[in-house]
């Protein structure tokens, strides 16, 4: 059967420092791969998508990037934090674009 | 742009009432329509999934039905425990790239 692992599950970041999330994905091979992040209060938005290794698609401009180096391997980084980049982080699959499958999450706070 | 709106916000019932919670959107195009539940401080679990072409679909004490035509999905929920207190999300894909566009969620309190 299919798993999603996300890591780690919370974090605390001073303003300024970088970040890196991963998201791994077993049982499954070329899956579609997202990134989501739901602030406080308010929705989920779409921030990263993927069809296939080095292929991103962002879909709101903003201070963070993401790399798919490998298959079922899915990586949200920054160079340099904002305040604002504070929230709930979730890694989702979708075998061929069917049906979405999440991560645990991970909370980011940065002070 | 695709809106989803969940009403309402929020629902607190007694132990046994039915629920129904209530999922709209602005373009009827879409692809999938998904149900999901969270938990406080975890990730989405997938309750159902309605393909554009399906009415409804069950499972135990879940249906949820579609009426893509006026932008509407409902999600019952039978006989409400304590355990289906939790944050249920409505979402649709416009496509086959499965891009979801979600509502804000009717967080549910079931009373014991």
């Amino acid at each position: 059967s299919q798993t999603i692992h996300q890591w780690p599950a919370t974090l605390v970041q001073p303003v300024g420092s970088p970040l890196s999330l991963e998201c791994t994905v077993e049982g499954t091979s070329n899956p579609n791969l997202y990134w989501y992040r739901q602030a406080a209060g308010r929705g989920l938005q779409l921030l990263f998508y993927s069809v296939g290794i080095g292929q991103i698609s962002s879909e709101v401009p903003q201070n963070l990037s993401a790399s798919r180096p490998q298959d079922r391997q899915f990586i949200l980084s920054s160079k340099k934090l904002l305040l604002s980049d504070s929230g709930f982080y979730l890694c989702a699959w979708s075998p061929s674009g069917y049906e979405a499958f999440f991560g645990q999450g991970t909370r980011l706070t940065v002070v | 742009k695709q809106e989803v709106t969940q009403i309402p916000a929020a629902l607190s019932v007694p132990e046994g009432e039915n629920l129904v919670l209530n999922c709209s959107f602005t373009d009827s195009a879409i692809y999938n329509l998904q149900w999901f539940r969270q938990d406080p401080g975890k990730g989405l679990t997938s309750l159902l999934l309605i393909q554009s072409s399906q009415r409804e679909q069950t499972s135990g004490r879940l249906n949820a039905s579609l009426d893509k035509s006026s932008g509407r999905s409902t999600l019952y929920i039978a006989a409400s425990q304590p355990g289906d207190s939790a944050t249920y999300l409505c979402a649709v894909s416009p496509s086959n790239d499965y891009k979801l566009s979600f509502g804000a969620g009717t967080t549910v309190t079931v009373r014991a």
